[in-house]
């Protein structure tokens, strides 16, 4: 079975500061990586995935992650932040034979002028 | 038009009815999912399908029940509702020949159990 921790239920940012959202999981087996973002009142959107190559991953809204495997970690980062990226963000993973997702609790950021 | 579209948005019902959500999804998609999201909990698992002759519990089913009537819906329902039930309920899908792994989410419908 998997399992994915987000330690931090809320984090306050003002904007253009740096952010890092964390995110552990726990696996016996190979996985699959994911971020999604829930912008209020409405459903999830995938941010950004990690499958295979690369660790480091990309947004196309200025976000990245990185796929540790050594610390089973897949912290999501963004350099400077803006008013619009303020939303909730769910880190889930998915064992690579069988495609049923597992989120983890979510963290809202919230980002203040 | 939404691609995963679910009914109703809202519902506000008393304990001890029974109650279906629908989700209809326009993707072609094999492989649908219901999911509750409660605050501080996350997305939980309810029930998915990955075709129409196949559904599987997801972690938190009891209460639960579910109708796949085609590729296109899936359908859940609360037999006896209870005000634990309260919740935003998700509906996704996945299963195209690229992105298989990325779930695409309806909108949700909030349920309020009274």
């Amino acid at each position: 079975a998997q399992s994915v921790t987000q330690l931090d239920s809320q984090v306050p940012v003002f904007e253009e500061a740096p952010v890092e959202l964390r995110c552990n999981y726990s696996s016996s087996v190979s996985v699959y990586l994911f971020w999604y973002v829930q912008y209020p009142n409405q459903g999830l959107q995938l941010l950004l995935k990690y499958l295979s190559g690369s660790t480091l991953v990309k947004s196309i809204n200025g976000f990245e992650a990185e796929f540790n495997k050594s610390q089973t970690s897949f912290h999501l980062r963004k350099p400077s932040v803006h008013i619009s990226d303020t939303a909730e963000y769910f880190c889930a993973v998915m064992n690579t034979g069988f495609q049923k997702l597992v989120f983890g609790t979510g963290t809202r950021l919230l980002v203040s002028p | 038009d939404a691609d995963v579209t679910q009914t109703p948005r809202n519902r506000i019902t008393k304990t001890g009815k029974r109650i279906m959500l629908e989700c209809s999804q326009t993707k072609g998609h094999d492989r649908m999912y219901w999911y509750r999201q409660d605050p501080g909990l996350g997305l939980r698992l309810i029930y998915y399908s990955f075709d129409v002759k196949d559904i599987n519990k997801g972690e938190i089913s009891d209460g639960y029940s579910v109708s796949r009537q085609a590729q296109a819906k899936f359908s859940l329902s609360l037999e006896s509702a209870i005000p634990n039930q309260t919740a935003l309920y998700f509906c996704a899908t996945s299963g195209g020949t690229a992105d298989n792994e990325k779930l695409f989410f309806g909108s949700g419908t909030q349920l309020s159990v009274l």
